[in-house]
């Protein structure tokens, strides 16, 4: 089972900040904080991941609380393509690590 | 694009019918994973291979399932006897075991429909 939850649906203005919370209260010390969105009819497609400090890249940035129980994935300047499905999830580093999806939050940007 | 294949993209099978779905990973990975996803749902999680070695198998894969990676290349995923349950999108994703952030990149995945 899924260890995250998140919102079933979420929108946002076109070009406003978008900012997807996820808890995940029971992650253990050697996971991380994975995030992957799904554009319709695509695969999945890695955003950014983090342990403990707050990561961002070219795509978003990724904020994790100090007890490390949530997290937010902001996207900064939402355009229409960032429409999608976005997964939270939490995986060992260490592991194979097959990816257990949950049922994501669908992130529709409005013009 | 990802760089990850998948083939066919599309297959409509009748029922009791066998199905074989290919995957061309990028090159150089050495992992090669394999999803179901039902309308809706995220991706279920199937099977993984480490070069050639099929190391996990979900209890999804039922017998009816086979998958093979036979020189650590491309893949190949079988399904006997298709029933309308198998009908759903099958994605292929790969990575590199020593990459530092775990990522998987996937394929655009084949929609089975079972009729």
């Amino acid at each position: 089972d899924a260890k995250t939850t998140q919102p079933p649906s979420m929108d946002c203005a076109e070009g406003r900040a978008a900012n997807l919370p996820c808890n995940h209260s029971t992650i253990s010390g050697n996971e991380y904080v994975y995030w992957y969105r799904q554009i319709h009819s695509q695969g999945p497609q890695y955003i950014i991941h983090g342990l403990k400090n707050n990561e961002t890249n070219e795509m978003a940035s990724l904020i994790i609380t100090e007890d490390r129980k949530s997290s937010t994935l902001i996207l900064p300047h939402a355009t229409l393509r960032d429409t999608a499905v976005y997964y939270c999830i939490v995986s060992a580093y260490s592991s194979a690590s097959k990816i257990i999806f949950g049922s994501g939050t669908r992130l529709s940007i409005r013009p | 694009d990802t760089g990850v294949s998948q083939d066919p993209r599309h297959k409509i099978t009748k029922r009791g019918q066998n199905v074989t779905f290919r995957c061309d990973p990028i090159s150089e990975h050495n992992r090669l994973y394999w999803y179901r996803q039902t309308l809706g749902q995220g991706p279920e999680f199937l099977t993984y291979f480490q070069n050639e070695a099929q190391l996990e198998k979900s209890r999804l894969l039922s017998d009816r399932f086979s998958a093979e990676r036979p020189k650590g290349s491309f893949s190949t995923l079988e399904i006997q006897r298709t029933e309308q349950g198998d009908s759903a999108m099958y994605l292929c994703a790969s990575s590199l075991a020593a990459a530092a952030n775990n990522e998987q990149f996937f394929g655009p995945g084949t929609r089975l429909t079972v009729l």
